[in-house]
């Protein structure tokens, strides 16, 4: 059972639109994380949200972490094709010691 | 600082066989965490060593095992492989049993023919 539903999972948009990408779940995390994969290579961690409602912003990228800690989502502006790969979020539970993976949304710029 | 590394890069193995996997934990670190990723899915968490011990299991049959050494380097190893076994295999490196971010390494691409 994946506790973690990404949305959509895969998104085909033009270099310079804008787009979000959710991370939904009926449990609580005390902490998510947001990763991007490129095919053949490990994940690399892009942001850490820790409290309800707070908003994160790493250039262009825009996370958010829900007021109950049970989803998330990544908002991009003006999307280039280096943006192009796979966006993982991955919750840790109360006490675990474990990432819960969400299966990915994949993401392709067309210039 | 030294990233994650992992070895080897690829490996292809029959049914049967077994296979060893490794991982260099990242300057400071003192977790590492392994993970299965199958083709088009997120990664499913394998176990977890915390100071040379176990700290932690997801459904994985005990035909997969694993040991932390004293630097806090890891190594997984599967016996009797199936061909459900091919995959990308991650190890991610942290601090303090995984309770803070963990850092992946570029993974082993295991192929089971």
């Amino acid at each position: 059972t994946q506790l973690l539903e990404q949305s959509p999972q895969f998104l085909s948009i033009q270099e310079g639109e804008n787009l979000t990408v959710y991370c939904n779940s009926s449990s609580v995390f005390s902490s998510l994380q947001w990763y991007r994969q490129e095919p053949g290579e490990g994940p690399v961690l892009l942001v850490t949200v820790v409290t309800g409602g707070e908003v994160k912003k790493l250039k262009r990228l825009t996370f958010q972490f829900g007021d109950a800690r049970k989803d998330s989502s990544l908002h991009i502006t003006a999307a280039q094709p280096g943006d192009t790969g796979l966006y993982l979020c991955a919750g840790a539970q109360e006490g675990g010691n474990k990432l819960v993976f969400g299966a990915g949304t994949i993401l392709r710029v067309k210039s | 600082e030294t990233g994650v590394t992992q070895s080897p890069t690829h490996l292809i193995k029959t049914r049967g066989q077994q296979v060893t996997l490794r991982c260099s934990s990242q300057s400071g670190h003192n977790t590492v965490s392994w993970y299965q990723q199958a083709l088009g899915q997120g990664p499913q968490f394998i176990f977890q060593y915390y100071r040379e011990e176990e700290n932690g299991r997801g459904n994985f049959p005990p035909r997969f095992s694993g040991l932390q050494f004293p630097n806090y380097s890891s190594e997984l190893n599967v016996n009797a492989l199936e061909l459900d076994d091919s995959a990308l295999y991650l190890c991610a490196s942290s601090f303090g049993g995984g309770r803070y971010e963990q850092y992946f390494g570029p993974g082993t691409r295991l192929t089971v023919t």
